[in-house]
């Protein structure tokens, strides 16, 4: 247990549906972040969250939407997404200033 | 990109001491280097970190050199259950950028 909860942890989804996947933690890290896994690839980052302002985009496609309401909370909606995104969406949060980083346990996305 | 190399896989003897090579020529002078590891896809779980000096907790130790362009994860005794992609990182703290790893086999 990290302290860093996602949720859902599996989730199966048609091309032409709208999820949200969201993540959440109570550690008081100011520093959040997206990253995708593939099938036997490494991990990709995504989207970086500093104080809820975004501040990496790594030139994800528009159908995956970030959102930060708040330091605790991290969301990414997805839209009309293709088989390809099928892949483990990790989240993860730090301190900052040289601290570590701490993983949830992801959710598995299927897209059909 | 990933700033580190690491050997795609190794073996290592249950109860056996293994060490993990990283090679990051290029780390900057306030970079740390992290060490993370993943088993059976879950979540990355983290090691160890340190900046110059070398670094021990429960779960590994951490040997820098002392030019930083190298290190070593050391796993004192081995278990099956350190069988995982171990993920050597250097970063300001923010940007966790992972690269492809080393495999690591805990053999019986």
């Amino acid at each position: 247990e990290t302290g860093v909860t996602q949720t859902p942890r599996h989730l199966v989804m048609g091309m032409t549906n709208k999820k949200s996947l969201k993540c959440e933690q109570h550690l008081g890290h100011n520093a959040m972040y997206w990253y995708k896994q593939s099938a036997k690839k490494p991990l990709e980052l995504m989207f970086v969250y500093n104080f809820k302002e975004q501040t990496e985009n790594n030139s994800v496609p528009s159908r995956f939407s970030p959102e930060c309401p708040n330091s605790s909370h991290l969301f990414l909606h997805l839209h009309t997404l293709q088989p390809e995104d099928s892949a483990l969406y990790l989240c993860a949060s730090s301190k900052g200033g040289g601290r570590e980083a701490f993983f949830g346990q992801g959710t598995r996305l299927t897209v059909v | 990109d990933a700033k580190t190399t690491q050997p795609p896989s190794m073996d290592c003897a249950e109860g056996r001491a293994a060490n993990l090579p990283c090679n990051h020529s290029t780390i900057s002078g306030n970079e740390y280097v992290y060490w993370y590891r993943q088993i059976h896809s879950q979540g990355p779980q983290y090691i160890i970190h340190g900046l110059k000096n070398n670094e021990t907790n429960e779960m590994a130790s951490l040997i820098i050199t002392e030019d930083r362009k190298s290190s070593t994860l050391i796993l004192p005794h081995a278990t099956l259950r350190d069988t995982a992609v171990y993920y050597c990182i250097v970063s300001y703290g923010q940007n966790f950028v992972f690269g492809p790893g080393t495999r690591l086999s805990v053999l019986p």
